[in-house]
């Protein structure tokens, strides 16, 4: 089944240390986006990529790094985590960057501690 | 700043007709967006607006007013799986997606 696939599901984390969030997709979407998702809060986004090759920094990049060496993978790491880290993340993607509707993956609920 | 504003919570029947409205001040308009989520779920895409007026998908409706800075998600005929979250979105100049905190929309039998 085409999508997006999130992994962990679920993790928790000591302060401190390094954790890569990974996100593939079988669509061949251009774009790709990470969020995080609060409570009471919107989704805000960390970093998005329009296409293979290229990032850029969204609302909230502080602390966390991307790369997107192919169309399918966007990894999210986090260098040396932080208890504010501490959230619901989601990454998505669409066809052609801005223009279009994005898709959500099912997300991974990181807890650090 | 830019910001989008839903109601927290909602509170319906079901078989009823609910109307979850959203405000927005943004830097740009490129379009509106509305998704469902589930809780513990990923948001899912509902309806798109980009010109004012009506767009109708089954018990779905979209409403925009750009002028106004206003849309409103209309659900007819509730059913109890309609319990979950309704995020409006607003596409800015960027292209970027602005969100707003989501509305719980409750269904009572």
């Amino acid at each position: 089944i085409a999508g997006i696939t999130q992994a962990p599901t679920s993790q928790i984390l000591a302060a401190g240390r390094r954790m890569t969030l990974r996100c593939t997709q079988d669509m061949r979407h251009n774009a790709m986006y990470w969020y995080r998702q609060d409570l009471g809060l919107g989704l805000r986004l960390i970093h998005y990529s329009n296409t293979a090759g290229t990032t850029g920094k969204g609302e909230v990049p502080d602390g966390y790094s991307v790369s997107r060496a192919n169309t399918d993978d966007f990894p999210l790491t986090l260098a040396s985590a932080v208890p504010s880290q501490t959230s619901v993340y989601f990454c998505a993607s669409s066809a052609r960057g801005g223009e279009d509707t994005q898709y959500f993956g099912p997300g991974t609920r990181l807890t650090v501690l | 700043g830019q910001n989008i504003d839903q109601p927290t919570e909602m509170t319906a029947t079901e078989g009823a007709i609910v109307q979850i409205n959203c405000t927005y001040q943004t830097s740009g308009f490129n379009g509106l967006f509305w998704y469902q989520q589930h809780a513990g779920e990923a948001p899912t895409f509902l309806s798109y607006n980009v010109l004012d007026g009506l767009e109708e998908k089954g018990r779905f409706s979209s409403f925009l007013s750009r002028s106004k800075g206003y849309s409103y998600l209309l659900l007819k005929e509730l059913q109890m799986k309609d319990s979950a979250s309704y995020l409006c979105a607003v596409r800015d100049s960027n292209y970027q997606l602005i969100w707003g905190a989501g509305t719980k929309l409750i269904i009572k039998p």
